[in-house]
């Protein structure tokens, strides 16, 4: 079973959308997680952590469950600008372990 | 700030000859550099942590003798593809964390390796 799994999409939506990812887990001994965000042919980018407690910047929401192994990032309000390739991200061992999952592709039209 | 880089971006080369790529952060010290690599519609897959003055740690499946990791500075690390073949055609991306207590990883821009 792979560490991280995640719908590679794609998701067409329209300008204006709100749009929600969701990324599981299968150790449960997973310590941090994140978000990045990686534009064709570039490298991945951190777009930001992911808490329990939830964490929002701007139009942007993420949120974990632990109980539950899984991950979720929520775009409102999508631009043109969004399109992208999202990866979850999962860490362990004082961060020197990353797992990325595959990636969920966002087009967003006009 | 957190620049990390590397060079060449793009490469092709014959099959049996080696490609070294360079990836070096340019404003800060890397104590540990990792290296990964994606092939098309997959997601990143670490291949090695290098950690300066020290051997590479090589995850599982991947051949150390194929892929030689030297990190020699503090701010390079190489990563060498010997006896390249087609199957190796990949993109390979390096990234480097500030320092033991960070959790966020910079990464390099990536070099596009293509084996004929």
């Amino acid at each position: 079973r792979k560490e991280v799994e995640q719908d590679p999409g794609p998701f067409n939506v329209p300008e204006g959308a709100t749009v929600a990812f969701n990324c599981t887990y299968s150790n449960s001994a997973s310590q941090s997680f994140f978000w990045y965000r990686q534009d064709c042919r570039k490298e991945p980018k951190l777009l930001m952590s992911v808490y329990s407690s939830g964490n929002e910047d701007g139009r942007f929401t993420a949120q974990l469950n632990r109980a539950s192994q899984y991950i979720s990032l929520l775009i409102r309000d999508s631009k043109l600008s969004d399109s992208a390739t999202y990866l979850c991200v999962v860490i362990r061992y004082n961060f020197n372990k990353f797992y990325f999952g595959s990636g969920t592709k966002l087009n967003v039209k006009p | 700030g957190a620049v990390v880089s590397q060079h060449p971006s793009w490469v092709i080369c014959k099959s049996g000859t080696s490609v070294k790529i360079e990836c070096r952060s340019l404003d800060f010290q890397a104590t540990t550099m990792f290296w990964y690599r994606q092939f098309p519609k997959q997601s990143l897959m670490l291949m090695a942590t290098s950690n300066e003055g020290s051997k590479a740690t090589y995850e599982q499946g991947v051949e150390k003798d194929k892929f030689l990791i030297n990190h020699a500075s503090l701010t390079l690390s190489t990563l060498t593809v010997t006896s390249a073949h087609p199957e190796d055609s990949s993109f390979y991306i390096c990234s480097a964390r500030t320092g033991l207590g960070a959790y966020e990883q910079y990464f390099g821009p990536g070099t596009r390796l293509t084996v004929t």
